[in-house]
């Protein structure tokens, strides 16, 4: 069974800063990764989505990349705002479900 | 305006009453998709459907029962809650799982079985 891991579960950095969020898979056959973002008493909102087939994607400020073989993917979230304070969740697709990892929980201070 | 939709955004009830979560979608999307996400387990998926009459189970199905008679609905059916069942619950939609296209989701229902 695919198990989704995020790393870290919670940070917290001042506006401005760069970031990196951390997404790893067990199993590399995926049809595609997606990145979310969930506000609190919200929904999920898509952010990104890679192709098995691609190395990365960008939308904005947002840059996720992904390592099939190694199981692996990033959210490089580039001059981080107080308005990007959310869960970021991770969700992997092998065929008829997403397989979510736990989320990591932003916090940007102004 | 492209949307999943879900009713009712909260519901606080008892064990045992039967009770049922619609879902509906207004792009056509061939795939829907309910999930509950509690705290510490993350998001786990209870059913799905590839299209009209096509339903199966995801990893936690059990107490739950769905029908999908039409592409646009999707209603989630509790026949005799109970407390472990009171998690926040979503509907998501895609034209077709294992395609390249994004899951919508809708904003939720939060359920509480008392």
């Amino acid at each position: 069974k695919q198990e989704v891991t995020q790393i870290p579960a919670a940070l917290s950095v001042p506006e401005g800063e760069n970031l990196v969020l951390n997404c790893s898979f067990t199993d590399s056959a995926i049809y595609n990764l997606q990145w979310f973002r969930q506000d609190p008493g919200k929904g999920l909102t898509s952010l990104l989505l890679i192709q098995s087939s691609q190395r990365e994607q960008t939308s904005g400020r947002l840059n996720a990349s992904l390592d099939k073989s190694s199981g692996r993917s990033t959210l490089y979230i580039a001059a981080s705002q107080p308005g990007d304070s959310a869960t970021y969740l991770c969700a992997v697709s092998s065929g008829y479900a997403l397989n979510f990892g736990k989320g990591t929980s932003l916090l940007v201070t102004p | 305006e492209a949307q999943v939709t879900q009713n009712p955004r909260y519901l606080i009830t008892v064990t045992g009453k039967k009770l049922t979560v619609t879902c509906s979608q207004n792009m056509n999307h061939e795939y829907m998709s309910w999930y509950r996400q509690d705290p510490g387990l993350g998001l786990r998926q209870i059913y799905y459907s590839m299209n009209v009459e096509v339903t199966d189970k995801g990893d936690v199905p059990e107490g739950y029962k769905v029908s999908r008679k039409e592409k646009r609905n999707f209603p989630l059916i509790l026949e005799s809650p109970s407390p472990n069942q009171t998690s926040l619950y979503f509907c998501a939609s895609s034209h077709r799982e294992g395609s390249n296209q994004p899951q919508h989701f809708g904003d939720g229902t939060r359920l509480s079985i008392l």
